[in-house]
């Protein structure tokens, strides 16, 4: 069965630092892999996605992952953070419901926390 | 493109009675909708799987009798949680596929919170 690992629960990061968001798979096909973020009380906003092609992705907001098959990662980074992008941030993997389906495993988050 | 909304946003029900959550595709067709559940501070689980004109697929675990689904349309799909209990209080999140694309992409709503007093 699919799962991914978060495992960073929180992370604080000054405003203008870098920012790297692991997050593990296990998948045993070509996994489709997501990142999500969600404000308070919010919905999912798609950040970015890998389906197959350039292992380097780029998304919304400056934010940018990177497939690594051998490690089975697909971290989320960002250059320089700002405060805005304190929030949930959840990795996701497209996987195979027991009947079929097709459908999103999440992982359990990690809460961005952004200090001035 | 792509806006998935739902209604009510936030709900506030006595113990004993039903509440219907909607979800719909504003700007698409969606042959398939998943609704979630996410407790605080956790990530979110998959309840069912939901497709137009037929019965949904409910995960293991998940009382199909007490959360009702029913994809009427192609840009439609209720939730209803038959005799709440303060348990069933949570966010509820809808999502909808594309029936334009191929991939597995889901679009989110934007959640309701549903507390049962």
């Amino acid at each position: 069965a699919q799962s991914v690992t978060q495992p960073d629960i929180h992370i604080t990061v000054s405003e203008g630092a870098s920012l790297e968001l692991r997050c593990n798979y296990s998948y045993g096909a070509t996994p489709y892999l997501f990142w999500y973020v969600q404000s308070p009380g919010q919905g999912l906003q798609l950040l970015l996605k890998y389906f197959s092609g350039d292992t380097l992705v780029q998304g919304i907001k400056g934010f940018e992952a990177e497939f690594k098959r051998s490690q089975s990662s697909f971290n989320l980074r960002k250059p320089s953070v700002h405060w805005s992008d304190a929030a949930e941030y959840f990795c996701a993997v497209g996987g195979i419901t027991d009947t079929g389906f097709q459908k999103l495993v999440f992982g359990t988050g990690t809460r961005l926390l952004v200090s001035p | 493109g792509a806006v998935v909304s739902q209604h009510p946003s936030r709900v506030i029900c006595k113990s004993g009675t039903s509440v219907k959550i909607e979800c719909r595709s504003l700007d698409f067709q969606a042959t398939t909708m998943f609704w979630y559940r996410q407790f605080p501070k956790q990530s979110l689980m998959l309840m069912a799987t939901s497709n137009e004109g037929s019965k949904a697929t409910y995960e293991q675990g998940v009382e199909k009798d007490k959360f009702l689904i029913n994809h009427a349309s192609l840009t439609l799909s209720t939730l209803t949680v038959t005799s709440a209990h303060p348990e069933d209080s949570s966010f509820y999140i809808c999502s909808a596929r594309d029936r334009a694309s191929g991939r597995n992409e889901q679009y989110f709503g934007p959640g309701t919170r549903l507390t049962v007093t």
